[in-house]
């Protein structure tokens, strides 16, 4: 079946600091990837996907890309904020006709601190 | 335009009574999902609703758990004789077949408290 493996976090980083949060995926074919956010107290939003291997999702400064070789999709930021800290959930879906169930990574919570 | 709602927001209930939640998809919508979230960990596949198909009720994590969809928009969550283990923030999502790369919109959850 398909799986998700996330690093384990908390990750606490210093204002401005570089980001990385690993992401490593198991599934047949060509999955579409994405990255899932959830700030403090609030749903899960988007943050970004891509859709095809060497594909780039960005958005809000962070970017990740679908590394089909490596079966990864890394999650980086080049100068985290304190508004940035928020638990991050690598997932996939399937492209295999209309089943879209969404595999979950554990999440990685992510504390940002001046 | 609106997005997913879940109702209620909060739910306390004692143990082995029954409760249920409602989550209003995005309209249009053809696929809902349910979640859960214990404290701390990641999200637990619960059921996948598509159109017309039979659900995926895999994830249900026993028979006390159930989920109906009716006219293919709103969903219900039941619980029947909670426990205290079914402490968690159920969370709701939906999304549409628009090609092969959808994204799921959530709701906000429903807190349920079991004491």
């Amino acid at each position: 079946g398909n799986s998700v493996t996330q690093m384990e976090g908390p990750v606490t980083l210093s204002e401005e600091a570089f980001l990385t949060i690993n992401c490593t995926y198991t599934a047949t074919g060509y999955p579409s990837l994405f990255w899932y956010v959830q700030y403090p107290g609030e749903g899960l939003q988007l943050l970004l996907k891509a859709t095809k291997a060497d594909d780039k999702g960005s958005n809000k400064g962070f970017e990740a890309t679908y590394r089909k070789e490596t079966t990864s999709f890394h999650l980086e930021k080049g100068s985290v904020q304190v508004s940035d800290s928020a638990v991050y959930f690598c997932a996939l879906t399937p492209n295999s006709g209309g089943y879209q169930k969404v595999t979950f990574g554990t999440g990685t919570k992510l504390q940002v601190i001046p | 335009g609106a997005g997913v709602s879940q109702s209620p927001s909060n739910k306390v209930t004692e143990k082995g009574k029954d409760v249920e939640l409602r989550c209003d998809p995005i309209s249009g919508h053809t696929a809902l999902y349910w979640y859960r979230q214990s404290l701390g960990q990641g999200l637990e596949f619960l059921i996948y609703f598509q159109g017309n198909s039979a659900p995926d009720k895999s994830g249900l994590p026993s028979d006390r758990f159930s989920a109906e969809r009716t006219g293919g928009s709103v969903s219900t969550l039941t619980i029947q004789r909670t426990q205290q283990e079914d402490s968690a923030v159920y969370l709701c999502a939906s999304s549409t077949l628009a090609g092969a790369h959808n994204e799921q919109f959530f709701g906000p959850g429903t807190r349920l408290t079991v004491l």
